[in-house]
């Protein structure tokens, strides 16, 4: 399996233009979960999907952020308008159903950066 | 809110030192996990920790989670460069499917 997928690696970008992030999780995977990291945060959990279903979105910064998942193989996040403060990297993950369903598999995640 | 605090934050130490890194739980975990990220990588899991009072060995990697499923350590025994990166805990509780993840122990080797 090619592991999850996240594109594109690198954006640079403006401030107040729309950036959308893109992931593809491992095939067979139920649960997808978008991270952020930054060096003053560390590691926070914006939002996690179950079956494509939108479970936990409390950790989404504000409004300019939102996340979609219309299938099992496919997620985006988009932050509209992005702000310098947005730039961080953004990690996509997602976990197997069953016993082993806590364990995350990350991409190699999005450098933002908001100019 | 709950929360799984990591100590230290850095460790410097020479190569073929040992290296440790410990966390603490609020709350009583489901299991723990441990994840592994290069610098410029992405994390990546190395184990979970399920029973009280488990510990379980990788090469020099040992692993341990607490009686009280609360806490739980990593040690590195005689570090290599390899074993450069941060070291995150994670917490799980089944009741809201969240991990709960520590801040990172960042391990560095002096020069």
């Amino acid at each position: 399996d090619a592991g999850v997928i996240q594109s594109p690696r690198h954006e640079v970008t403006e401030m107040g233009q729309e950036v959308t992030l893109r992931c593809k999780p491992i095939s067979g995977h139920d649960y997808l979960f978008w991270y952020r990291q930054t060096m003053m945060r560390g590691l926070e959990l914006l939002i996690y999907f179950n079956n494509n279903v939108p479970i936990d979105d409390s950790g989404m910064p504000e409004d300019r952020f939102s996340a979609k998942m219309p299938n099992a193989s496919f997620s985006t996040l988009k932050i509209q308008p992005s702000e310098p403060r947005d730039s961080a990297v953004y990690f996509c993950a997602s976990s197997l159903p069953g016993q082993a369903k806590n364990i995350q598999y990350f991409g190699a995640g999005t450098r933002l950066s908001v100019l | 809110g709950q929360q799984v605090m990591q100590i230290p934050q850095y460790q410097h130490v020479q190569e073929g030192e040992d290296f440790t890194t410990y966390c603490n739980s609020s709350t009583t975990l489901s299991n723990i996990q441990w994840y592994k990220q290069r610098p410029g990588g992405h994390p990546v899991f190395l184990i979970q920790l399920v029973k009280s009072g488990e510990v379980k060995k990788q090469k020099r990697l040992t692993f341990q989670f607490g009686e009280a499923k609360k806490n739980s350590s990593l040690h590195i025994t005689a570090t290599q460069t390899t074993d450069v990166g941060t070291y995150f805990c994670a917490g799980f509780k089944v009741s809201n499917y969240q991990l709960i993840w520590g801040a990172g122990t960042k391990l560095i080797i002096k020069p």
